[in-house]
């Protein structure tokens, strides 16, 4: 399995404003997800972020709304820009790969509540 | 592409009584199944998987789920919940080289009533 961490842990923002989410792990590997858990839903995938090249997102997500930075293979950032309180969410950060058997383990959690 | 349902969205059940969180899934091709759960105010913690091999997985906390191909389910057990059980429960499914995208059902909330 991985530990993951992540930073902050909750945080409320001002609309028009951006913040950037940290995802730490304590191993090596080779993906890492980043998801939206928005009240009262259950995950939607935003992207997939590989080291050494550009993250992948889904369908309804963009790289100008949520640039992703992938500079190693135990760290990656989401940033959440110029935010409006539709973007209230639990953002949840997700590593897998070669080394944990097809499995997704999941950090912790960043809520954030834009007012 | 494959989906899952989960066909409760909530379950009450008393403490020390029977638990079954049903899910279904859709896949064109072999899939691996997972069951994770959310305690208030966390991340998502793996409960138990289903790769291959045996259809009756045995995971953490004394849960189980089985795998049943012709029904395409994936149904999560515990024969004796307890009030620390009270928690948001997910099933999600992958399959080989789908690069580990994994799909998730909406979830079931289980409250345990003591």
């Amino acid at each position: 399995s991985a530990v993951i961490s992540q930073k902050p842990s909750r945080d409320i923002c001002q609309r028009g404003t951006s913040l950037t989410i940290q995802c730490q792990v304590d191993s090596q590997v080779t993906m890492m997800f980043w998801y939206r858990q928005q009240p009262g839903q259950s995950l939607t995938l935003i992207a997939t972020a590989n080291q050494g090249s550009e993250a992948t997102y889904e369908s309804g997500f963009v790289i100008d709304k949520f640039p992703i930075s992938r500079p190693n293979l135990t760290f990656s950032t989401l940033t959440v820009s110029n935010m409006s309180p539709e973007d209230s969410s639990i953002y949840l950060c997700s590593v897998g790969g070669q080394g944990l058997g097809e499995t997704q383990y999941f950090g912790p959690g960043t809520r954030l509540l834009v007012l | 592409a494959q989906s899952v349902t989960q066909l409760d969205s909530q379950v009450p059940v008393f403490e020390e009584a029977p638990v079954e969180l049903r899910c279904n899934y859709s896949s064109s091709v072999s899939v691996y199944l997972f069951w994770y759960v959310q305690y208030p105010n966390q991340g998502l913690q793996l409960l138990l998987k289903y790769l291959s091999g045996s259809t009756l997985v045995k995971g953490i906390n004394g849960f189980e789920a089985e795998f049943n191909k012709s029904q395409t389910s994936f149904h999560l057990r515990k024969p004796s919940v307890h009030i620390s059980d009270t928690a948001e429960y997910f099933c999600a499914v992958s399959y080989l080289g789908g690069y580990q995208k994994v799909t998730f059902g909406i979830g079931t909330k289980l409250q345990v009533i003591p």
